[in-house]
């Protein structure tokens, strides 16, 4: 199985900044995945980071607004730009293995 | 579209057993996922299925009828910390896998 490590685990961001989480895992994977975890409810997919090439978006996410790394197999970063309060979220990467999905730990962000 | 149902809330009584269903109709489909995440922490993975009929591991079994678009997971002999959140996902593999999560159901035990 494969272990991720996300960091930072929480931050406060003031509106307008960006903030950048980074996505280890300790083995390769093909496939990456952001997630976006709003209190009280379940995970929503933002997008497939590809390694190689430009990250896949889901319908109601766009690039500008979360721009995407994937420079090799075991690592990813996230960037969610131009931040307001609605981008107060939980984020979470995650990784494919064979049989399952591994995820990160998240990282807590409020905006103020 | 992607389209992954679940109860948002269900209450049962330690030592009791408790059936939390999950309906989806999605692009591609390459396998279901449940998952259990407690408030503040990471999803854990329980389960996964396929194939048709019943996956068994322990207390926990999940079942998948891919005809209906239908799934559950079953959980016996319930315990105070089986208190979590319940996540259904289904795999799709239209162009590429990935991972799209149902509405996920909020289980509470109590003594």
């Amino acid at each position: 199985s494969a272990v991720i490590s996300q960091k930072p685990s929480r931050d406060i961001c003031q509106r307008g900044t960006s903030l950048t989480i980074q996505c280890q895992v300790d083995s390769q994977v093909t496939m990456m995945f952001w997630y976006r975890q709003q209190p009280g409810q379940s995970l929503t997919l933002i997008a497939t980071a590809n390694q190689g090439s430009e990250a896949t978006y889901e319908s109601g996410f766009v690039i500008d607004k979360f721009p995407i790394s994937r420079p090799n197999l075991t690592f990813s970063t996230l960037t969610v730009s131009n931040l307001s309060p609605e981008d107060s979220s939980i984020y979470l990467c995650s990784a494919f293995d064979t049989l399952e999905a591994f995820f990160g730990q998240g990282t807590r962000l409020t905006v103020v | 579209g992607q389209n992954i149902d679940q109860p948002t809330e269900m209450t049962a009584t330690e030592g009791a057993i408790v059936q939390i269903n999950c309906t989806y109709q999605t692009s591609g489909f390459n396998g279901l996922f449940w998952y259990q995440q407690h408030a503040g922490e990471a999803p854990t993975f329980l389960s996964y299925n396929v194939l048709d009929g019943l996956e068994e591991k322990g207390r926990f079994s999940s079942f998948l009828s891919r005809s209906k678009g239908y799934s559950y997971l079953l959980l016996k002999e319930l315990q105070m910390k089986d208190s979590a959140s319940y996540l259904c996902a289904v795999r799709t593999n239209t162009g590429f896998q990935k991972l799209v999560f149902g509405t996920g159901t909020r289980l509470l035990v109590s003594p």
